[in-house]
Order: structure tokens, then C-alpha cells, then sequence
């Protein structure tokens, strides 16, 4: 079965400093594989995507993330941190059966303290 | 565009009450999904259409929980009656190709 796992429930960091949000996938055949953000009292919104290519994604907001085959990883990065990127983070792969629908990650919580 | 939209923005019912959560997905967009958040369970997903058609309702939770799509750009999930454990905010995110829209859901509290 294809899944996605991000195995923290929260990250924290210093605004200015690096952050990494983890994601592992498990998936048959070649990943379609997403980054979404929810903002307080707000919808997911669209981050970033790997379809095909250079495994080095840039997206939304100075957010980045690196597809790693090997290590069957999609994690999400950004260089300095902001407080207002402080929000919660999803990781999700499309099924494969090619119906459109997105599996979800459980979410991170992403703190970043002034 | 003016993406996908949701309405109420916010419902409080009395338990045993039907509630009626409405979408409207973006224009020439195929699917349409209907999810439920809460803090112990996530991101749920309950049914997803394609074409207006229903796909997969094994996320529907029970009989109490029914979902219409009667044309492109018109959805409605139902609850009825509606129960404490309800409560939770709902999305619906619609979609072409790859990658979805979430609209802004709408946070139930059943009383």
C-alpha cells in the first residue's frame, strides 16, 4: 500500500536558522509527491511538487525540497527560517492508481521562535 | 479565479439537527474531494468524486454521512442526524491533473 510518513509531530527552530521537515514515502513505481501548508483557521495550500526531474524542487514561500530515491525521502527545506512560516506542514503522494486522489501525511508542526 | 469555496465558514447545531456543508470547486477542474480535520484523527479522507460521479466513499464514517455532486461545479456533504463527535472542520479541495485546491473549510461544533 502506498503511504507517507513524517516522523515529527513538531519541529523547532530559530528564526534565521535552516529548517528541515522530514518525509519518507512508500510507493510502487515512480512517486508523485507533494508539500502542502496550513496556516491557523485556513485550508491546506499548494507548496511544492515532484513530478519528474531535476530532484531539487523549489516552490512556494522559499521553500525547497529534495526527492531522494534512494532513501525514498522528500524533504522539505528552506534556508532562514521565519516566524511566519511557522504553521503546519503536509507531505503527500498521489496514489497510483492514477484516480487523482493525494495521500496525506499525518502533518508537522513547524515552530519558528523569534 | 476565485478558488475553491466553502460554505458555512462556521456551524453550530444541536445534536439530532441535519447539517448541510456546501462546495464550489474551481471551474474545469474533474475531481472533488471532501475531508474531515480534527486534532486526534488528522486529515480524513471521506469521499472524492470524478465527473460528478462518486468514486470511493469507504471514508464515509457511517450512514449518518451522505455526499451529492448533481453537477461540475456544485457538492454537498450531509449529516444527518448530526452528533457530538462530529464536530471537526471540514475541507473540500477540488482538482485537475496533479495537485489539489483546498477551500476553507467549515468548522462544526455539534452541541
Amino acid at each position: 500500500a502506498q503511504s507517507v510518513a513524517q516522523p515529527e509531530d513538531q519541529v523547532n527552530v530559530a528564526e534565521g536558522n535552516p529548517l528541515t521537515v522530514k518525509c519518507t514515502y512508500s510507493v510502487s513505481g515512480n512517486p508523485y509527491l507533494f508539500w502542502y501548508v496550513q496556516y491557523p483557521n485556513r485550508g491546506l495550500q499548494f507548496l511544492l511538487k515532484y513530478i519528474t526531474g531535476d530532484n531539487l524542487v523549489k516552490g512556494s514561500y522559499g521553500f525547497e525540497a529534495e526527492f531522494n530515491k534512494s532513501q525514498t525521502s522528500f524533504h522539505l527545506k528552506k534556508p532562514s527560517a521565519l516566524v511566519s512560516d511557522s504553521a503546519l506542514y503536509f507531505c503527500a503522494v498521489r496514489d497510483k492508481s492514477n484516480t487523482g486522489k493525494l495521500i496525506f501525511g499525518q502533518g508537522t508542526t513547524l515552530q519558528v521562535k523569534p | 479565479d476565485a478558488g475553491v469555496i466553502q460554505s458555512p465558514r462556521h456551524e453550530v447545531t444541536e445534536m439530532g439537527q441535519e447539517v448541510t456543508l456546501r462546495c464550489k470547486p474551481i471551474s474545469g477542474h474533474d475531481y472533488l474531494f471532501w475531508y474531515r480535520q480534527t486534532m486526534m484523527r488528522g486529515l480524513e479522507l471521506l469521499i472524492y468524486f470524478n465527473n460528478n460521479v462518486p468514486i470511493d466513499d469507504s471514508g464515509m464514517p457511517e450512514d449518518r454521512f451522505s455526499a451529492k455532486m448533481p453537477n461540475a461545479s456544485f457538492s454537498t456533504l450531509k449529516i444527518q442526524p448530526s452528533e457530538p463527535r462530529d464536530s471537526a472542520v471540514y475541507f473540500c479541495a477540488s482538482s485537475f491533473s496533479n495537485g489539489y485546491t483546498f477551500g476553507s473549510g467549515t468548522r462544526l461544533t455539534v452541541v
